[in-house]
C-alpha cells in the first residue's frame, strides 16, 4: 500500500521569502502525486499533479513541484511567498497499478510573517 | 467555477444519534467520495461511489456508515450510531471521470459528537 510523509507539521516564512514543503512517498511503482491546499474554512483545492513526463510540474498560484524518483520525494516550492499563501498544504499519492484513491499526508501548516 | 457544496458546515450531535451529512457534487461529475480528517491527523479516505454503488471503501467505513445518492444531485453520508471518535471534519469530493485527474473537494462538515 502506498503512504506519504510530510515531515514538517509547521513551516514559518517571511513574506517574499522562498518556500519548500517536503513530501516523501512510499510506493513500489510509478505513483500519481498531488498537492492540495486548504485555506481556513475552505475545502481542499488542487494545486498541481504529476502523472508522468516532465518531473517539474507547474501549478496554480505560482507553485511548482519536482518529482525525484531516486529520493521518493515530491517537494512543493514557491519562489516568493505571499501572505495569502498561509494555509494547510497536503501531499497525496495515488497508486498507478491498482487503486487510484489518493492517500494523503498529515499536512503542513504554512505561517507567513509580514 | 463549479463547486462541491456541503451542508451543514458544522453539526453537533449526541453520542448514539444518527447523522446525515449532505453533499451536492459538481453536476457533470460521475465519481463521488467521502474523506474525513480527525483534528490534527491525516485526511483519510472513507468511500468512493460510482454508478449508484460503492466502488471502494476503507477499513474505517464499517457497518455504521452508509452512502446514498437519493436523487440526481445529492450524495449523503449517514452515520448510524455516532461515537465520540467520529468527531472529525468530513469532506465530500467529486471527479469528472477516472479519479486520477484530481478531485474537487467541498469545504467540509465539522461533526462534533458529545
Amino acid at each position: 500500500a502506498q503512504s506519504v510523509t510530510q515531515p514538517d507539521i509547521h513551516i514559518t516564512v517571511s513574506e517574499g521569502a522562498s518556500l519548500e514543503l517536503r513530501c516523501n512517498y512510499s510506493y513500489g511503482a510509478t505513483p500519481y502525486l498531488f498537492w492540495y491546499v486548504q485555506s481556513p474554512g475552505q475545502g481542499l483545492q488542487l494545486l498541481l499533479k504529476y502523472f508522468s513526463g516532465d518531473t517539474l510540474v507547474q501549478g496554480i498560484k505560482g507553485f511548482e513541484a519536482e518529482f525525484k524518483r531516486s529520493q521518493s520525494s515530491f517537494n512543493l516550492r514557491k519562489p516568493s511567498v505571499h501572505w495569502s499563501d498561509a494555509a494547510e498544504y497536503f501531499c497525496a499519492v495515488g497508486a498507478s497499478g491498482g487503486s487510484y484513491i489518493p492517500t494523503f499526508g498529515r499536512g503542513t501548516s504554512l505561517i507567513v510573517h509580514p | 467555477e463549479p463547486e462541491v457544496t456541503q451542508t451543514p458546515s458544522h453539526q453537533v450531535t449526541q453520542m448514539g444519534q444518527e447523522v446525515i451529512l449532505r453533499c451536492v457534487p459538481i453536476s457533470n461529475h460521475l465519481y463521488f467520495y467521502w474523506y474525513r480528517q480527525i483534528l490534527g491527523q491525516k485526511v483519510e479516505f472513507l468511500v468512493s461511489f460510482y454508478n449508484n454503488e460503492i466502488s471502494e471503501k476503507s477499513e474505517i467505513f464499517d457497518d455504521q456508515f452508509s452512502v446514498e445518492r437519493p436523487d440526481g444531485s445529492n450524495f449523503t453520508l449517514k452515520i448510524r450510531s455516532t461515537k465520540l471518535e467520529d468527531s472529525a471534519m468530513y469532506f465530500c469530493a467529486s471527479s469528472e471521470s477516472w479519479p486520477n485527474y484530481g478531485y474537487t473537494f467541498g469545504s467540509g462538515t465539522r461533526l462534533t459528537v458529545v
